[in-house]
Formats: structure tokens, C-alpha cells, sequence
């Protein structure tokens, strides 16, 4: 099993660009869920899935556009990045109820 | 929402003393409280969880309590050594399980040899 992966790992991006982060899990977890990491700031939901077909809003999903159309795939999409949008962004991925969460390894995205 | 506040900051620990470290939340109907811990540069990694209808686990050297009355949860660290460096997050659900986590701010464990 891969785990949860995600590409691209590094990522520069001009402000007003868009771009989107894929992040893709192999071990059949209906729980999907994409945060961001700022420096003093813990990981902050953008946002969350619990199965195909079933996205809704994290804490921060402002900027951000989510879809699931298959139980494996989770894509991020940030509509016309902004430098406020550079982060370190993790995808997770875990089966619902009272389970592990698993990160992928992140996206490192900067906005100039 | 829920707000979950982490403390300290950053904490350095002699080897084989032990560390704590302390969250508070702040929706009372939050029922799941885990930690992970995020090597530098790693992904963060689920070192111990709790539900709201115990009071109290533990696995090896780590040990998570929980009060709910004044709705703060704490994860203790004994005999610690240099590979516990690290910083360590408390998160907090209240959706029966780990759908929509908020998490704390996280805690820079440094253990000094």
C-alpha cells in the first residue's frame, strides 16, 4: 500500500494563478480531508469529505475548491492563489468514526 | 465552532524526565481528543487517542488524561529520550470520531541529553 500520496511536492505559483493539488489513498477510507500548516498556527481544516460524492467546509475554505468523485481521489483546487495562500498543505485520509487519521507527506506552495 | 488552546508553546525536558503537555477545548459536545506527533519536515503521525468515556489511557511511555468537566485533556510523556523530540498536536471533535478535527497550535518538544 502507498498510504496517502500527494503531488507535486513543491510548488511556486504567481498570484492569480490557479493550480490543483491532487492527493490520492489506496487503503479504501471513506474520510478525506485537506488542512493547511502556517507556522504558530497548528493544521486548520480547509476542507473534509466522508465519501464520494459528499464534500463540505472546513474552517478555513475560503480560496478553495474541493470534489470526490471517486473513494481514492481528493483534489484541492485554488481558484486564483493569493500570497496569503502560502502553506504547507497535508491531505488525510481515514476510515469514519472513531479511527486514525493517516497524512499524506505534503505540498510546500508558495504565492508570489 | 471549537476552539482548542495548547500549552506551552515550547518545552525543553532533561532525557528521562518526564513532559506534559496541556489542551483545552472548548464545545462541550466534543468526544474525541487525539495527539499527533510531526518529526521536522514529516508528517504529522497519531502517537495516542482518547474517547470521552474514559478518563484516562495509556501506551507505554505515553499516558493521555481527560477531564471533561473542565473540558481540558492532557498528554504526559515519561522517561523521555531524544527520539520524543518533537512537536506535538492536540486536536479535538465533536462528530463521534475524526470528522472535522480542530486542532491546537502545537508544542515544540525539545528533549536535551
Amino acid at each position: 500500500n502507498a498510504g496517502v500520496t500527494q503531488t507535486p511536492k513543491f510548488q511556486v505559483l504567481k498570484t492569480g494563478q490557479s493550480m490543483t493539488l491532487q492527493c490520492a489513498q489506496d487503503m479504501n477510507h471513506e474520510y478525506m480531508s485537506w488542512y493547511r500548516q502556517d507556522p504558530g498556527m497548528g493544521l486548520r481544516l480547509i476542507h473534509y469529505s466522508v465519501g464520494a460524492g459528499i464534500t463540505d467546509q472546513g474552517e478555513v475554505p475560503n480560496g478553495y475548491n474541493v470534489s470526490r468523485s471517486t473513494t481514492e481521489d481528493f483534489p484541492l483546487r485554488l481558484l486564483s492563489a493569493a500570497p496569503s495562500q502560502t502553506s504547507v498543505y497535508f491531505c488525510a485520509s481515514g476510515g469514519l468514526g472513531y479511527n486514525e487519521q493517516f497524512f499524506g507527506p505534503g505540498t510546500r506552495l508558495t504565492v508570489l | 465552532g471549537e476552539n482548542v488552546e495548547q500549552h506551552p508553546s515550547t518545552l525543553s525536558v532533561q532525557e528521562g524526565d518526564s513532559a506534559v503537555i496541556k489542551c483545552t477545548y472548548s464545545d462541550s459536545a466534543s468526544n474525541y481528543f487525539p495527539w499527533y506527533k510531526q518529526e521536522l519536515g514529516k508528517r504529522p503521525q497519531l502517537i495516542i487517542d482518547i474517547r470521552s468515556n474514559v478518563g484516562e489511557k495509556k501506551d507505554q511511555r505515553i499516558a493521555v488524561t481527560l477531564n471533561k468537566t473542565a473540558k481540558h485533556f492532557s498528554l504526559h510523556i515519561t522517561e523521555t529520550q531524544p527520539e520524543d523530540s518533537a512537536v506535538y498536536f492536540c486536536a479535538a471533535s465533536p462528530n463521534f470520531g475524526n470528522e472535522k478535527l480542530t486542532f491546537g497550535t502545537g508544542t515544540r518538544l525539545t528533549i536535551i541529553p
